[in-house]
């Protein structure tokens, strides 16, 4: 089946600093990848949707300038928490789309914000 | 936009006894239903799907009933295992492109050997 992985599995920050996080298809060409957040106990929270090649479409509520995503190919899209604060601190997970209506996701960032 | 409520919150089985959890959706543009399986820490899984031309899918022990007129659809798993034992996510897509999929807050399951 299709694979989508996330680099790094976790991270610790300090407040203030920002922080990459990248997800990658890799057996596949992912036309869509969507950033989704969840807080622990609930449900996913779509961040925003992003095409190759194409701005972002941000849900409302998402700060674009606080989270940076970029889709520069076909196989790999990175979120960028900037100024990360300790309420960023969350489960931040992608999944990827290629042609049809599955996604598949990758194994989620944890990140923590101290 | 779409909001799908999924029910309940939590559902405890005894093994071997079946497991029902039921989902709403208000947009009835929606034309794709996924559930999603997801252990503690790891990523979602698909585990059945659904599309707005279909009443009813299988697939062994896991079915998935769609009413488009109730715009609500069900998930059912028969004869429960330990190991079936997660969290349970529905969704729902606004459009065909799947690019607006929603999810609902998530179904507890334990199953009780």
């Amino acid at each position: 089946g299709a694979v989508v992985s996330q680099h790094p599995s976790w991270v610790i920050c300090k407040s203030g600093t920002s922080v990459k996080i990248e997800c990658r298809s890799l057996d596949f060409q992912a036309t869509t990848m969507f950033w989704y957040r969840q807080f622990p106990k609930q449900s996913l929270m779509l961040m925003a949707t992003s095409n190759e090649g194409s701005k972002a479409t941000y849900e409302q509520g998402v700060e674009k300038d606080k989270f940076l995503i970029n889709h520069a190919s076909l196989t790999l899209s990175t979120l960028t928490v900037t100024s990360a604060h300790p309420e960023d601190s969350s489960f931040y997970i992608c999944s990827a789309r290629m042609a049809g209506y599955e996604q598949y996701f990758g194994p989620g960032t944890r990140l923590t914000v101290t | 936009g779409e909001n799908v409520e999924q029910h309940p919150s939590t559902l405890s089985v005894q093994e071997g006894d079946s497991a029902v959890i039921k989902c709403t959706y208000s947009d009835s543009a929606s034309n794709y239903f996924p559930w999603y399986k997801q252990e503690l820490g790891k990523r979602p899984q698909l585990i059945i799907d659904i599309r707005s031309n279909v009443g009813e899918k299988k697939d062994q022990r896991i079915a998935v009933t769609l009413n488009k007129t109730a715009k609500h659809f069900s998930l059912h798993i028969t004869e429960t295992q330990p190991e079936d034992s997660a969290v349970y996510f529905c969704a729902a897509s606004i459009r065909v492109n799947n690019n607006d999929m929603r999810f609902g807050a998530g179904t507890r399951l334990t199953v009780k050997p």
